[in-house]
């Protein structure tokens, strides 16, 4: 079936640098997205999502980019810090109600 | 205000064993639903409610059940448990089911079986 996937396991940057977390989907019928960042022991959270009619939104220090020619998602982070180390997932609303596709992860590593 | 709250937080069973998992929605959400996320992998969905209705089900087997309550609580319950169930449990509330509503993410119930 059509999933979610993420192009790097494993992303390591310098404090105060901005990070680039990447996703490829492969259902062109989806229309909205989100990420979430989840820490050791915790629950996924929620950071930020788009809809299909957007290819730019911001939050803060964070900002999703949505190219749906190439079915690519990718999240930026401003000036990444210490507890911005965490585990990030894309994750796609399936046409068929509020189900959530998720990707397989990236880990960000902050080095300070 | 409380987020979503899952109970236990953790727990051993052994294989054959069934398993009981409750959740809390968010104060306000009239559905939850739930996945299954192994280790070192992303969350898979199992199930989702509302209004006490099942709305959608994955890809798991009928020893994976679930209901959800009058108060829109829920319960996941799994019989038969197999090694391969062994996985962090959660719980996901959001208002409705509509498609964009955001799902809200509980702490999880860490399931090991022996």
């Amino acid at each position: 079936g059509e999933s979610v996937g993420l192009h790097l396991p494993t992303l390591s940057v310098q404090e105060g640098d901005n990070s680039i977390i990447n996703c490829a989907y492969s259902n062109s019928a989806s229309d909205y997205f989100i990420w979430y960042k989840q820490e050791s022991g915790k629950g996924p959270q929620f950071i930020i999502d788009i809809r299909s009619n957007m290819d730019k939104r911001q939050g803060q220090r964070v900002t999703v980019l949505l190219n749906k020619t190439v079915k690519h998602l990718s999240l930026q982070i401003a000036a990444t810090q210490p507890g911005d180390s965490a585990v990030y997932f894309c994750a796609e609303n399936s046409n068929a109600g509020n189900m959530l596709t998720f990707g397989g992860g990236t880990r960000l590593m902050v080095k300070p | 205000d409380a987020g979503v709250t899952q109970s236990p937080t953790h727990l051993i069973k052994t294989r054959g064993q069934h398993v009981t998992l409750r959740c809390s929605p968010i104060s306000g959400h009239k559905s939850v639903s739930w996945y299954q996320q192994v280790l070192g992998q992303g969350p898979q969905f199992i199930f989702q409610y509302y209004e006490k209705e099942e709305r959608g089900r994955g890809n798991f087997p009928d020893r994976f059940s679930a209901r959800q309550f009058p108060n829109y609580s829920s319960e996941l319950n799994v019989n038969a448990l197999l090694l391969g169930d062994s996985a962090l449990y959660l719980c996901a509330s959001s208002l409705s089911t509509g498609e964009g509503e955001t799902q809200y993410f509980g702490p999880g119930t860490r399931l090991l079986v022996l």
